[in-house]
């Protein structure tokens, strides 16, 4: 069966620090990947898609960039974290060539101070 | 770009009472997501269902595509039941990204 995990679970951060997250699916083989961003009170919305190993398309413009350096790997960074970033990470897999049916991660919550 | 808008914003009910939940989109549908957004912010995923209705226990999704609406039945709720219900609108064309437009979710709060 396919995991999706995510870490860190929670992060709190300084304004000006960097930042990485990760994302992990295990067994998928050449999934598409997304990440998803939710500020506190906001509407969910993509940031970033990958169709493939070193692929990454941005979606939305937030000062952050993302990597795929493995098939099951999506990372999410950036150097410098603005109190603007500060919210829910949510990343997700899906195999366009069944549906565009998407699965989710468990998210990690990060705050800016 | 796509718009979904969601209906209502919030609903209180009491235990026992049905619930309806709307999903307007404002583009032509490929797919349609319901979810639970849990108080931590996961999403549970209730139905895929890009037309036509599905149920799952007390739950029924049905999507109309040429009305261009989705709905999200609840029956006999529960106090468990509340939390946050979005919508997600899949892509209206052919393409790599399969972007997911959510709305901004009904807040239900089921009362004993």
């Amino acid at each position: 069966a396919q995991t999706i995990h995510q870490w860190p679970v929670a992060e709190i951060k300084a304004v000006g620090s960097p930042l990485s997250l990760g994302c992990t699916i295990k067994g998928k083989s050449s999934p598409n990947l997304y990440w998803y961003w939710q500020a506190t009170g906001g509407t969910l919305q993509q940031l970033f898609y990958s169709i493939t190993v070193g692929q990454v398309e941005s979606v939305v413009q937030l000062n952050l960039s993302a990597s795929r350096p493995k098939d099951d790997q999506f990372i999410l960074s950036t150097e410098k974290l603005l109190l603007s970033h500060s919210g829910f990470y949510l990343c997700a897999w899906s195999l366009l060539r069944q549906n565009y049916e998407q699965y989710f991660g468990p998210g990690t919550r990060l705050t800016v101070l | 770009g796509q718009q979904v808008q969601q209906s209502p914003a919030s609903l209180v009910l009491q235990e026992g009472e049905n619930a309806e939940l709307q999903c307007n989109f404002s583009t032509s549908l490929n797919s349609m997501q319901w979810f639970y957004q849990r108080p931590g912010g996961s999403l549970v995923s209730l139905f895929y269902n890009p037309s036509g209705t599905k149920h799952s226990g007390r739950l029924t999704s049905t999507t109309v595509i040429k009305e261009r609406r989705s709905s999200l039945h609840i029956s006999s709720s529960q106090t468990t039941d509340s939390g946050t219900y979005l919508c997600a609108l899949g892509p209206n064309s052919g393409g790599s990204n399969a972007k997911l437009t959510f709305g901004k979710g009904t807040k239900l709060s089921v009362k004993s």
